[in-house]
């Protein structure tokens, strides 16, 4: 059974700093890997997708790897702000199958 | 539109009621998908439809019964829910099925609240 792991489970910093959340799974047979964001008592809202052909993603100050053999992926926020306060979620999608696996989410607070 | 509505946003209900939540989308996404989510959790798997058809069941109580009437539309029933089922129930949608890009979108969530 798939297993996905998020470290730290929560992260302060202070705003302008340059950050990297990771995500770690035990079954590397995945279709994809995907990066959410989540404010508190709202719905997800999807940051990058990763197919397993991929290496990394970008999107503005955002940029996910993924190391598939390693089963390892990490995102990056750039220049961080208040506005990125949030918890961020990783989840993995098993091989040509719709279930999709969670980690525990990151708690990131960006002190201005 | 890249939107995924659901409604209501908030329900509060006892043991003894029937209710339903309702998913919408309108990207032609063809999986759609129920999620509970418990505070300071993540989300875990419920039901997925693919092409209107039931995928996966993750095991759920009968007293969660999801339905998919067409494409774009996702209910899941209610009925004689328990206190612990109490949570926020995110509703997903993705292209689904063969190689696709199947990033997925969430809806906003219904909070439940059973007394």
């Amino acid at each position: 059974k798939q297993e996905v792991t998020q470290i730290p489970a929560a992260l302060s910093v202070p705003e302008g700093e340059n950050l990297v959340l990771n995500c770690s799974f035990t079954d590397s047979a995945i279709y994809n890997l995907q990066w959410f964001r989540q404010d508190p008592g709202k719905g997800l809202t999807s940051l990058l997708l990763i197919q397993s052909s991929q290496r990394e993603q970008t999107s503005g100050r955002l940029n996910a790897s993924l190391d598939k053999s390693s089963g390892r992926s990490t995102l990056y926020i750039a220049a961080s702000q208040p506005g990125d306060s949030a918890t961020y979620l990783c989840a993995v999608r098993r091989y040509n199958n719709n279930d999709m696996r969670f980690g525990a989410g990151t708690r990131l607070t960006v002190k201005p | 539109d890249t939107e995924v509505t659901q409604t209501p946003k908030h329900l509060v209900m006892g043991m003894t009621n029937k209710k339903s939540l309702k998913c919408e989308q309108h990207m032609g996404h063809r999986a759609m998908y129920w999620y509970k989510q418990k505070a300071k959790k993540p989300p875990e798997l419920m039901f997925v439809y693919s092409y209107e058809k039931l995928s996966i069941n993750e095991s759920v109580p009968s007293r969660f019964s999801p339905e998919c009437p067409n494409s774009s539309l996702l209910n899941l029933h209610l009925h004689a829910l328990q206190p612990e089922d109490s949570a926020l129930y995110l509703c997903a949608s993705s292209w689904g099925g063969g190689p696709s890009y199947n990033e997925q979108f969430f809806g906003p969530g219904t909070r439940l609240t059973v007394l």
